[in-house]
């Protein structure tokens, strides 16, 4: 079965550094989602592709966030700097086009900046 | 900001025994999903209802929806041990985005 991919699993920084997540949708899921969730909490939307354009990133904090979706399939997550506040798991996923409300979910970037 | 909020927050029971975990919400809806989420995974699709639906059945889960009440419940009968997880509800409020706002989720645990 088709799963959403992301790496890495775990990744522990230093604030100010910089720190990139990478995810891979199913394919042919035209729709990607990055969100964060903050320990005891569900995950909150920080930006919504379709395809390689951005359609929601109101809830990204711009200043120290990018996204892209360069060709419209895998798609990188970055922070530069990382602040202490941003410790949190980084989820992926995806949608397949059309009516399908249902989101496919990777296994998360779990980041720890210190 | 999340829209839903689960209620219990934790719940605690023994295997065999029946789960129930509800949902409030403040926005209309188009669809509201649950999903469950073990611990330190990313989240697995469980069950859709849509706006219309009042009722739904997909093998030991039972979703209801009362829209003039904002609120949803998911009950899980029969829970075994492997059910232990937290459960999340998201709504769809509509719009061709598909953007789903989560709540807090219930953490379920099911004791062997």
């Amino acid at each position: 079965e088709a799963e959403v991919a992301q790496s890495p699993r775990y990744k522990i920084t230093e604030k100010s550094q910089a720190v990139a997540f990478w995810c891979d949708p199913i394919s042919g899921h035209a729709t990607l989602y990055w969100y964060r969730q903050i320990l005891g909490q569900g995950p909150e939307l920080l930006v919504q592709f379709q395809d390689e354009s951005v359609v929601d990133d109101s809830q990204l904090p711009k200043d120290r966030f990018s996204a892209e979706r360069l060709k419209g399939v895998d798609s990188t997550l970055k922070i530069q700097p990382a602040e202490l506040g941003d410790s949190a798991m980084y989820l992926c996923a995806s949608r397949k086009q059309g009516t399908s409300y249902e989101q496919y979910f990777g296994p998360g970037t779990r980041l720890t900046v210190t | 900001s999340q829209q839903g909020e689960e209620d219990p927050q934790a719940l605690s029971i023994q295997e065999g025994e029946n789960a129930t975990m509800n949902c409030s919400y403040k926005t209309s809806i188009n669809n509201l999903q649950w999903y469950r989420q073990n611990s330190g995974r990313g989240l697995v699709h469980l069950i859709l209802i849509r706006s219309n639906e009042r009722e739904k059945h997909s093998g030991r889960l039972r979703v209801t929806l009362d829209t003039s009440k904002k609120s949803s419940s998911l009950l899980i009968t029969a829970s075994r041990a492997a059910d232990t997880a937290s459960y999340f509800c998201a709504t769809d409020a509509g719009g061709s985005n598909y953007k789903l706002t989560f709540g807090k989720g219930t953490l379920l645990t099911v004791n062997p």
